[in-house]
C-alpha cells in the first residue's frame, strides 16, 4: 500500500524568508510524486510533479521539490515566499497507471508580512 | 472552457436524506474521481472511474455510490446521509492517453449532515 507523510501541518513565516515543505512516502513500487496547492476556497491546483529524469524538478510560483529516492522523500522549496503563497499545501503519490492518487494530510503555509 | 464543474457548492442535509452531488467536466477527460477532504485529514478517494461505464472503489467508498453513463458525467450519490459525511467533496479528473499525471479539480461542494 501506499502512504503520504506531511509532518507539519503549519508552517508560519516571514515575507521573503527561505521555506521548506516537507513530505514523505511509502511504497513498495515506483510511483509518481506531486505537489499540489489549495488557495482559501478553491479547488487543488498542480504545483509540480516528478515523474522520471532529473531529480530537481521546477514548478510554478518559484517552488521546485527533490526526489530522494534513498530517504523516500519529496520535500518542497522557495528560496524566498510572498504573502500571496499563503495556501495549503499537499504532497501526493500516484502509481504508474495514475487510477489512484494518494495525498498527504496537507501543510498550512502561513506567510507574515 | 469551463473545466470541472461542481454543483451544488453548499449543501445542508438531515440524516437519512440523500442527495446526489453532480460533477461534469468538458475536456473529454477519460479518468475521472471523487476525493472527501477533512481537516487535517487531507484528501481521501471515494470512487474512481476510467471511463464511461467502468467505475471502482477507493479507500472510503462506504456510504456512496457512483456511475458514469458519459464521459462527461461523474455523480456521486449518498444515500442515508450520517454525520460522519460531512465534509468538502472534490470531484477531479484527468487525462488518459498521454497522461501526465495533472488532475483537474472542480471547486469543491460543501456538505453538511445534521
Amino acid at each position: 500500500a501506499q502512504s503520504v507523510t506531511q509532518l507539519d501541518s503549519q508552517v508560519p513565516v516571514f515575507e521573503e524568508a527561505p521555506v521548506e515543505l516537507r513530505c514523505n512516502y511509502s511504497s513498495s513500487v515506483s510511483v509518481y510524486l506531486f505537489w499540489y496547492v489549495q488557495y482559501p476556497n478553491q479547488g487543488l491546483q498542480l504545483l509540480l510533479k516528478y515523474l522520471s529524469g532529473s531529480t530537481l524538478v521546477k514548478g510554478i510560483n518559484g517552488f521546485e521539490a527533490e526526489f530522494n529516492k534513498s530517504q523516500t522523500s519529496f520535500h518542497l522549496r522557495k528560496p524566498s515566499v510572498h504573502i500571496s503563497d499563503t495556501a495549503e499545501y499537499f504532497c501526493a503519490v500516484s502509481l504508474y497507471n495514475f487510477n489512484k492518487f494518494y495525498f498527504g494530510s496537507g501543510t498550512k503555509l502561513n506567510v507574515k508580512p | 472552457n469551463a473545466g470541472v464543474t461542481q454543483t451544488p457548492k453548499f449543501r445542508i442535509l438531515k440524516i437519512g436524506q440523500s442527495m446526489t452531488l453532480q460533477c461534469a467536466q468538458d475536456m473529454n477527460h477519460n479518468y475521472m474521481y471523487w476525493y472527501r477532504q477533512d481537516p487535517g485529514m487531507g484528501l481521501k478517494l471515494i470512487y474512481y472511474s476510467v471511463g464511461a461505464g467502468i467505475t471502482d472503489k477507493g479507500e472510503v467508498p462506504n456510504g456512496y455510490n457512483v456511475s458514469r453513463s458519459t464521459t462527461e458525467d461523474f455523480p456521486l450519490r449518498l444515500e442515508l446521509a450520517a454525520p460522519s459525511q460531512t465534509s468538502v467533496y472534490f470531484c477531479a479528473s484527468s487525462y488518459s492517453l498521454g497522461n501526465t499525471g495533472e488532475l483537474f479539480f472542480g471547486e469543491g461542494s460543501r456538505l453538511t449532515v445534521l
